[in-house]
């Protein structure tokens, strides 16, 4: 499976935009560009997902690098409901359709 | 919408003893998704299926089973409970088509005493 890195932290304002970055330079043609976030002490719920093009849905905006060895989730007004760890999943289309999570971003926003 | 049901929600056991984690979904998903994690930790495979009948092990299985006897259900077992296996249990369902978003269950606490 292609693995992400992404910081271990990151802290912003509330009502400001906030940029998270993903890194997967092994990405394969195959593989969608999946983010989840946690909140504290629930499961992890879906964010966006993406292949090639940029991504827009209620919740967030995603922002793929051209060469797709990149990209960032972009929460375009942070929210104190926002404060949670974010984590950048790489997703085979084929098969079983694994997640396979890492340690991911944990983002918290300063009222 | 009940989605992805996961029962009990805590549950302390004692070492040795034996339980079933049970996991419903109402999404007609046919992938169902076991996963465990530990404090601090992002969440780690431990079996998936494909479809009714069809399970296999993820990253760490070892102490566990599974089975998928209907698309709805997808209980996990633990058959001899080891501290090791104290962990936060989530259940996942997605669609097969189109590489659907993953939902995921409110968990199970389990402490092994």
């Amino acid at each position: 499976d292609a693995k992400t890195t992404q910081p271990n932290s990151m802290e912003s304002n509330e009502e400001e935009p906030v940029h998270l970055p993903c890194n997967h330079s092994t990405i394969s043609g195959t593989d969608y560009i999946h983010w989840y976030r946690q909140l504290p002490s629930q499961g992890p719920e879906y964010v966006i997902h993406g292949l090639t093009s940029n991504v827009n849905n209620r919740m967030a905006s995603l922002a793929i690098a051209e060469d797709r060895k990149s990209s960032t989730l972009i929460l375009h007004r942070a929210t104190l409901r926002d404060a949670a760890v974010y984590y950048c999943i790489l997703r085979s289309s084929q098969g079983a359709q694994k997640l396979v999570f890492g340690q991911g971003t944990r983002l918290t926003i300063n009222p | 919408n009940a989605g992805v049901t996961q029962t009990p929600k805590f549950r302390i056991l004692k070492i040795g003893q034996s339980m079933t984690l049970q996991c419903a979904q109402d999404m007609n998903h046919n992938y169902m998704y076991w996963y465990r994690q530990d404090p601090g930790m992002g969440l780690k495979l431990i079996y998936y299926s494909v479809g009714a009948g069809i399970t296999d092990k993820g990253e760490v299985p070892n102490g566990y089973n599974v089975s998928r006897s209907t698309t709805e259900d997808f209980p996990l077992r633990l058959e001899l409970a080891a501290p090791s296996q104290t962990s936060v249990y989530f259940c996942a369902s997605s669609s097969r088509t189109g590489n659907q978003p993953q939902h995921f269950g409110d968990g199970t606490r389990l402490s092994i005493l």
